[in-house]
């Protein structure tokens, strides 16, 4: 069963608009790790936020922002203010803590964000 | 800052040859995981090493073998590669018992004909 589900493969949004990149989880372990990654066309992985399954508060690190909704196990990624060097493609990743808290991460299949002028 | 470097940035080798992916972090990290990624699939773990002389099978450990003699370096052997290993290789790896996100390399597109 697949573990991270990222619905949309592209999505465009104009320049300095906001743009939301969906992410739905499936995990029975209370403990767990949401991670959001982006991959420039240059190939680096780039690790913008994390939210641990017990945090009250939905993360934050500048313009990237994480609605964190437990009980419908989403995790979707919230840009504000997009950007051109915003184009790229987009991750979401789990860890779950496991019995040894070293189980590795599991990424989705990605979502192609273009950002146009 | 942690790095975590890739030997080959780009590499061609032909089918049947034995082929090494070297990877190294320089952190002191327990834990490094070698994923490969292909379009419209994501990262797909294929092996992972929580210490020296340790080894885990990921999702798809089929045609690939690992080792881990040193902590700080982590190798990828294909031991007779084939065109359908053609992708990008990507290393990562995180301090042990760690919560938070890995450092990955800057990968390795690896091309087989």
């Amino acid at each position: 069963a697949q573990k991270i589900t990222q619905t949309q493969p592209g999505m465009f949004v104009q320049e300095k608009e906001a743009v939301t990149l969906d992410c739905t989880y499936d995990t029975s372990d209370p403990s767990y790790g949401l991670f959001w990654y982006k991959q420039p066309s240059s190939g680096e992985m780039i690790f913008l936020i994390y939210q641990g399954s017990y945090d009250q508060q939905n993360a934050t690190e500048g313009r990237y922002s994480l609605n964190f909704q437990k009980a419908r196990k989403s995790a979707n990624l919230v840009i504000s203010a997009s950007q051109l060097g915003d184009s790229a493609m987009y991750f979401c990743a789990m860890r779950e803590a496991g019995n040894s808290g070293n189980t590795p991460l599991v990424f989705g299949k990605g979502t192609r964000l273009s950002v146009i002028a | 800052d942690v790095k975590v470097t890739q030997s080959s940035r780009y590499l061609v080798k032909r089918t049947g040859e034995k082929v090494f992916l070297e990877c190294v972090q320089d952190m002191d990290h327990e834990n490094m995981f070698w994923y490969r990624q292909d379009p419209g699939l994501g990262l797909r773990l294929i092996y992972f090493s929580y210490d020296v002389k340790m080894k885990e099978k990921g999702d798809i450990p089929e045609g690939y073998s690992v080792s881990r003699e040193k902590k700080e370096r982590f190798s990828l052997i294909l031991e007779s590669a084939s065109t359908n290993q053609t992708s990008m290789y990507l290393c990562a790896s995180i301090r042990g018992g760690a919560m938070g996100g890995y450092t990955f390399g800057s990968g390795t597109r690896l091309t087989v004909v």
